[in-house]
């Protein structure tokens, strides 16, 4: 069964930091993974999506990367700012017979000024 | 303005009531999906739909009922409100499932008294 772990499920930065967010699943047999934001009292906005044969994915100051080998992919904040501030989520595409979105906790992140 | 809208946004009933929220899209998805979002739980998916006329149980669908008579609504009801049906509703589409991106609308939090 497809488990999707994000680690920490909350982080505090200055502003400015590069930060990196973890989110790791138990099963490599995946379509693909996508990053979400949700800002408080809002719905998920989608950020990147990374195909299964893809290795990152970049759209401005973000970087996904995937290593579906070892169940894991990062998302890479570079010189966070104050509006960063969110829950981000990330959630796996199942391939084979299970073919569901399995979601992470999120991890909740407050860039400080 | 295009997108995914629902309503209401907010709403309490009483427990034994039934309770609609709508969803509706407008760029013709084929693919929609009712998720509720719960704190330890993330987001559950509650019932999906890949057209007009079929749709399809999620991981929690017990005590909800959807319709998707037109490919834009999405429908969902709660036929006799429960304190455990207290929480947040999203609704989502998608062009198509597994490979493409998924958009959701901004919410509908219900409280069951």
């Amino acid at each position: 069964k497809q488990e999707v772990t994000q680690i920490p499920a909350a982080l505090s930065v200055p502003e400015g930091e590069n930060l990196v967010l973890n989110c790791s699943f138990t099963d490599s047999a995946i379509y693909n993974l996508q990053w979400f934001r949700q800002d408080p009292g809002k719905g998920l906005t989608s950020l990147l999506l990374i195909q299964s044969s893809q290795r990152e994915q970049t759209s401005g100051r973000l970087n996904a990367s995937l290593d579906k080998s070892s169940g894991r992919s990062t998302l890479y904040i570079a010189a966070s700012q104050p509006g960063d501030s969110a829950t981000y989520l990330c959630a796996v595409f199942n391939a084979g017979n299970n073919r569901k979105l399995i979601w992470g906790l999120g991890t909740s992140l407050a860039v400080n000024p | 303005d295009a997108g995914i809208t629902q309503s209401p946004r907010y709403k309490i009933t009483e427990t034994g009531r039934q309770v609609t929220l709508m969803c509706h899209q407008t760029w013709s998805h084929s693919y929609m999906f009712w998720y509720r979002q719960d704190l330890g739980h993330g987001l559950r998916l509650i019932y999906y739909s890949a057209a007009a006329d079929i749709t399809d149980k999620g991981e929690v669908p017990d005590g909800y009922v959807v319709s998707r008579s037109k490919t834009e609504n999405f429908p969902l009801t709660l036929e006799s409100a429960t304190r455990s049906q207290t929480s947040v509703y999203f609704c989502a589409s998608s062009p198509l499932t597994g490979g493409n991106t998924i958009y959701f609308g901004e919410g509908s939090w219900l409280t069951v008294v």
